[in-house]
């Protein structure tokens, strides 16, 4: 994979529900992976970096595993809010300072 | 976490004039700022690495004389899109963070139209 890929493009979820969602990556000159949050009409907003294979990180409902050596992280959220309406984006950074961003999961979640 | 401001939020120009966007961090000495541009439906793409004193570093396609950057401080980076044209029209939004392995903060963006 030369380029970061997420998917879904949309996600639609009833309130109170659990959802996941994935983000792949390319795996060699591997640095670190970003996850970011982005309400409209807001800045993005990080919730997690990881970097370690292995790697889960937590965030009150929100959850995230790295695997570097297949090259994906997923994505967990746990009873989804209204206020988990955004879209998701992930980032990969290479050892070579390059950063990859992925077009994002719009996520919207119904009440 | 770092403040970042970027103005203006929104801007239309006529073709052929010249747009400077900044990116100012408000509480975080930034020797190295992201500028991104996204069209609708893509993902951000990362147009050049701002550092503080010196020349950016482009990436492939980015055109330099285009897009100039500055940072002449290590609270403002800007970008200037000279002689704009309607393909220029896009959404770009700054970023500032300390190392790779750390969390980014970004502006609120800039949406560059250019009639």
């Amino acid at each position: 994979i030369l380029n970061v890929e997420q998917s879904p493009q949309s996600l639609h979820v009833q309130e109170g529900d659990s959802t996941n969602f994935t983000c792949s990556f390319p795996s060699s000159n591997f640095y670190a992976l970003h996850w970011y949050r982005w309400e409209t009409a807001k800045s993005p907003e990080a919730l997690f970096v990881m970097t370690l294979n292995g790697d889960e990180k937590k965030k009150g409902r929100i959850s995230a595993t790295l695997n570097t050596k297949e090259g994906y992280s997923y994505l967990y959220i746990k009873g989804s809010q209204p206020e988990d309406s955004a879209t998701y984006l992930c980032a990969s950074y290479s050892s070579a300072s390059k950063i990859i961003f992925g077009s994002g999961t719009r996520l919207s979640i119904r009440p | 976490g770092a403040v970042v401001s970027q103005h203006p939020s929104r801007v239309i120009c006529k073709s052929g004039t010249s747009v400077k966007i900044e990116c100012r961090s408000l509480d975080f000495q930034a020797t190295t700022m992201f500028w991104y541009r996204q069209f609708p439906k893509q993902s951000l793409m990362l147009m050049a690495t701002s550092n503080e004193g010196s020349k950016a570093t482009y990436e492939q396609g980015v055109e330099k004389d285009k897009f100039l950057i500055n940072h002449a401080s290590l609270t403002l980076s800007t970008l200037t899109v000279t002689s704009a044209h309607p393909e220029d029209s896009s959404f770009y939004i700054c970023s500032v963070g300390s190392a790779l392995n750390t969390e980014a903060f970004f502006g609120q963006g800039t949406r560059l139209t250019v009639v």
